[in-house]
């Protein structure tokens, strides 16, 4: 079964830093990969995701991830953090294969930015 | 545009209430899901559905039903409501199946069960 490694609970940085966020997967073959952010009593929105090519994909919001296949990894980076950037932060992963493939998230990361 | 949304925002049930969570979308997608988000957890999918009238189990389906009688909504019903259902419900919907599609999320629906 796949499965999703996020092994950061919680980040705190400032404002200014830059960040990167964690993210492993468990799985036979790549999957399609993908980046949702959780405002505070908001829904999921997609940052970013995955499918083929370029290993460096960009998304909304200044931010972009890097696959690399021989870690198995998918990891989040924006270069300078903003304040309204705090908000929880969840990888996704869903199989290439079937039809209305299912995500498997992870437990998410919460990200803090002081001022 | 409204996208998806879900009603009600919050509800408090005692143990062996029934409810249902109502979910539309006016974006004319297909796919449609229902996930819930326990506290430190993340996501994981009740059911979900390729079209009207077609729905299938995810990965915690038990003590839930749904249906889909229209392209726009699909409702999440709750039997009998027990503790464990506490959680924020999720509805979410995409243009096609996930592969090119992006899953575009409701507010949620906070439920407490006592």
């Amino acid at each position: 079964a796949q499965s999703v490694t996020q092994p950061d609970i919680h980040i705190t940085v400032s404002e200014g830093a830059s960040l990167e966020l964690r993210c492993n997967y468990s799985y036979g073959a790549t999957p399609y990969l993908f980046w949702y952010v959780q405002s505070p009593g908001q829904g999921l929105q997609l940052l970013l995701k995955y499918f083929s090519g370029d290993t460096l994909v960009q998304g909304i919001k200044g931010f972009e991830a890097e696959f690399k296949r021989s870690q198995s990894s998918f990891n989040l980076r924006k270069p300078s953090v903003h304040w309204s950037d705090a908000a929880e932060y969840f990888c996704a992963v869903a199989p290439h294969t079937g039809t209305a493939s299912k995500l498997t998230f992870g437990t998410g990361t919460r990200l803090q930015v002081t001022l | 545009n409204a996208g998806v949304t879900q009603t009600p925002k919050f509800r408090i049930l005692k143990i062996g209430q029934s409810m249902t969570l109502q979910c539309t979308q006016d974006m004319n997608h297909n796919y449609m899901y229902w996930y819930r988000q326990d506290p430190g957890m993340g996501l994981k999918l009740i059911y979900y559905s390729v079209g009207a009238g077609i729905t299938d189990k995810g990965e915690v389906p038990n003590g839930y039903n749904v249906s889909r009688s229209t392209t726009e909504d699909f409702p999440l019903r709750l039997e009998l409501a027990a503790p464990s259902q506490t959680s924020v419900y999720f509805c979410a919907s995409s243009p096609s199946e996930l592969a090119g599609g992006d899953q575009y999320f409701g507010p949620g629906t906070r439920l407490l069960v006592l």
